[in-house]
């Protein structure tokens, strides 16, 4: 049972340049997550999806772009990536009921240069 | 607009130096405050959910309690592996969407 599991775990990408950050979660979870973690802010939500077939927009979601594949996968894209999305990227996903834990990938080091 | 915030922003103890960590909120109906911890290099780990005022939970050396404007994570006799950054999320009335504050990291010396 492997959870949340997340590829890649490091990237390094020019300005300019797209990418697509892979999530995939083996416990039949309802919504899934994107949350960006800086120094000294936090995590914060890039989008979400609540269950399969939708998506809507956290509180940092320009810039992104998300596909909920099917109810396991839901992949980011950066479509021209700029030097302010340097960041740690987490996917989690939950139950999707009220007061439900999330349950977090290990993450994703991206570096724009 | 909902918001959360955590002190101190870092904390060093001796080994069995107890302590409290502090989260803040002011959330617009809040569903639940959760408690994770996270180490370097990983994602965050479930500790607590608390869902309403008065409610305290424990698990080891850890006990989080929740007031109607903020949750304490108390810390008693800390050892080294208790060393990670805690992270408090709220679920507001927005349902399945959480807001986190940007943790405290705390160092334990032996």
């Amino acid at each position: 049972n492997a959870g949340v599991t997340q590829t890649p775990k490091f990237q390094v990408l020019k300005t300019g340049q797209s990418m697509t950050l892979q999530c995939a979660q083996d416990m039949n979870h309802n919504s899934m997550y994107w949350y960006r973690q800086d120094p000294g802010m936090g995590l914060r939500l890039i989008y979400y999806s609540a269950s399969e077939g939708t998506t809507d927009k956290g509180e940092v979601p320009n810039g992104y772009n998300v596909s909920r594949l099917n109810k396991r996968e839901f992949s980011l894209r950066l479509e021209s990536a700029a030097p302010s999305q340097t960041s740690v990227y987490f996917c989690a996903s939950s139950g999707g009921t009220a007061n439900e834990k999330l349950f977090f990938g290990s993450g994703t080091q991206l570096s724009v240069l | 607009e909902d918001q959360v915030t955590q002190s101190p922003e870092a904390l060093r103890l001796q080994e069995g130096e107890s302590s409290s960590l502090n989260c803040s909120y002011t959330v617009s109906g809040l569903r639940g405050l959760f408690w994770y911890r996270q180490d370097p290099g990983k994602g965050p780990e479930f500790l607590f959910t608390l869902y309403s005022a008065g409610e305290e939970k424990e698990k080891e050396r850890l006990k989080a309690t929740l007031t109607k404007k903020e949750s304490f994570l108390h810390i008693t006799a800390p050892k080294p592996e208790d060393s990670a950054t805690y992270l408090c999320a709220v679920e507001a009335a927005t349902f399945n969407k959480f807001y986190f504050g940007s943790g405290t990291k705390l160092n334990v010396k032996p």
